[in-house]
């Protein structure tokens, strides 16, 4: 089965950059990785995917190991908003199977 | 902008009763799920949709009803309620796929059965 493994809490100041990590080390070749964040008593909120290369958007960018076994999600200044879980998810490329994992609870400190 | 809209937000069933959670969207997206996830836990798929009259399962289906007679609405039906379906239920829907290139979810609802 397509697993990810992410630290259970991470803490960071604000203003500072925060890089979550996340191993997939079953990943097969066509698994996309997926990035979503979850704030207390909400949905699910898109942050960032990728394939292979590294990737930016106006949230965060997505780092890609070259054997792609692991991915880094990269948050450049981090703020009070940004404090969340985050999970990082294999999307097989049937699009219709996916594994999310427990999540980073990130907490950012004033 | 609506989004994604799921009703109740708060239910308490008992036991054995049956109810329907609403889920609406307002961005024609063709693919739409439902999740359920328990405490410090991720989601888990539980029913989605690519379309309007299609519908298939995911990982924890049973005892979960869908169906899909338009594009806006993916109502998920509970027929027997049990104590292992006290949860947090999010319906999402996307452009493509069902996790899909970016999917939209609503605020989720909230469901204990005694």
């Amino acid at each position: 089965d397509a697993k990810t493994t992410q630290p259970n809490s991470m803490e960071s100041n604000e203003e500072e950059p925060v890089h979550l990590p996340c191993n997939h080390s079953t990943i097969s070749g066509t698994d996309y990785i997926h990035w979503y964040r979850q704030l207390p008593s909400q949905g699910p909120e898109y942050v960032i995917h990728g394939l292979t290369s590294n990737v930016n958007n106006r949230m965060a960018s997505l780092a890609i190991a070259e054997d792609r076994k692991s991915s880094t999600l990269i948050l450049h200044r981090a703020t009070l908003r940004d404090a969340a879980v985050y999970y990082c998810i294999l999307r097989l490329n049937t699009g219709n199977q996916f594994y999310f994992g427990t999540g980073t609870s990130l907490t950012v400190i004033p | 902008n609506a989004g994604v809209t799921q009703t109740p937000k708060f239910q308490v069933l008992k036991t054995g009763q049956s109810m329907t959670l609403q889920c609406a969207q307002d961005m024609n997206h063709e693919y739409m799920s439902w999740y359920r996830q328990d405490p410090g836990m991720g989601l888990r798929l539980i029913h989605y949709s690519v379309g309007a009259g299609i519908t298939d399962q995911g990982e924890v289906p049973n005892g979960y009803n869908v169906s899909r007679s338009t594009t806006e609405d993916f109502p998920l039906r509970l027929l027997s309620a049990a104590p292992s379906q006290t949860s947090v239920y999010f319906c999402a829907s996307s452009y493509s796929g069902v996790l899909g290139t970016e999917a939209f979810f609503g605020q989720g609802t909230r469901l204990t059965v005694v």
